[in-house]
């Protein structure tokens, strides 16, 4: 299975907002409500933001949304701070207990 | 707290093979599945495979199939991931990662590296 497409790079500055997409197909984002999100800093292990969907763990602020339609999900960061500058990475189910995830998008926060 | 503690980093050269560990701290072991997700230097999210260590059973992406084999110790709530035959490609950082909710995954562990290198 190929990994699910996001863009490599986007930015913003602070305050603004930017919206991250992650495009899969029929038989993983498109198939499941199953789309998770994920923050990595440099060195760090990845960080828990958002799961089915649009859910918020707790303690994620609600900056942070995710949505979806058909086979593209999406983050949104709302409100943009420079400590929102990470890697983030998609990840959907895609059936048969496999999970996929995307190719990861550095924010840069301007 | 809950926290998933690593082995340490491992060297080894092609046709080997690794066992990577990570020990739960702070919740009920079996009640939770975990996962494994590789990432290269440089390079995105890989995931491997789940167990769950309950009743030990395994999924693995295709990928690995057939070089990878996860296995757990309930008596000291550590999962293993030993992989086979391994090549340069399989130089990364290999993380445990809990499933919270279906196929997303709240802790981590803190990563261990294999590196692979004749």
């Amino acid at each position: 299975q190929s990994a699910l497409t996001q863009p490599p790079s986007a930015s913003g500055s602070p305050g603004q907002s930017v919206t991250i997409s992650c495009t899969g197909t029929s038989s993983d984002i498109g198939g499941y409500d199953y789309v998770s999100w994920y923050q990595q800093y440099p060195g760090k292990a990845p960080k828990f933001l958002i799961y089915e969907v649009n859910k918020r763990p707790s303690g994620v602020p609600d900056r942070f949304s995710g949505s979806k339609s058909g086979n593209t999900a999406s983050l949104t960061v709302s409100g943009l701070q420079a400590e929102d500058e990470a890697d983030y990475y998609c990840s959907s189910y895609a059936g048969n207990d496999n999970v996929i995830f995307g190719g990861g998008t550095k924010l840069t926060v301007l | 707290q809950v926290q998933l503690v690593q082995s340490g980093a491992e060297v080894k050269k092609p046709g080997a093979s690794v066992m990577v560990s990570c020990k739960a701290f702070g919740y009920t072991f079996t009640s939770y599945y975990m996962h494994w997700v590789r990432q290269a230097p440089g390079q995105g999210l890989e995931w491997m495979g789940v167990i769950n260590p309950s009743g030990a059973t395994t999924y693995y992406a295709q990928e690995f199939q057939g070089r990878v084999t996860m296995t757990r110790d309930t008596s000291t709530s550590t999962v293993y991931m030993d992989l086979s035959s391994l090549r340069s490609e399989d130089t990364a950082l290999y993380y445990c990662a809990r499933e919270i909710q279906p196929h997303a995954f709240d802790f981590w562990g803190q990563g261990t590296m294999v590196a692979v290198s004749s």
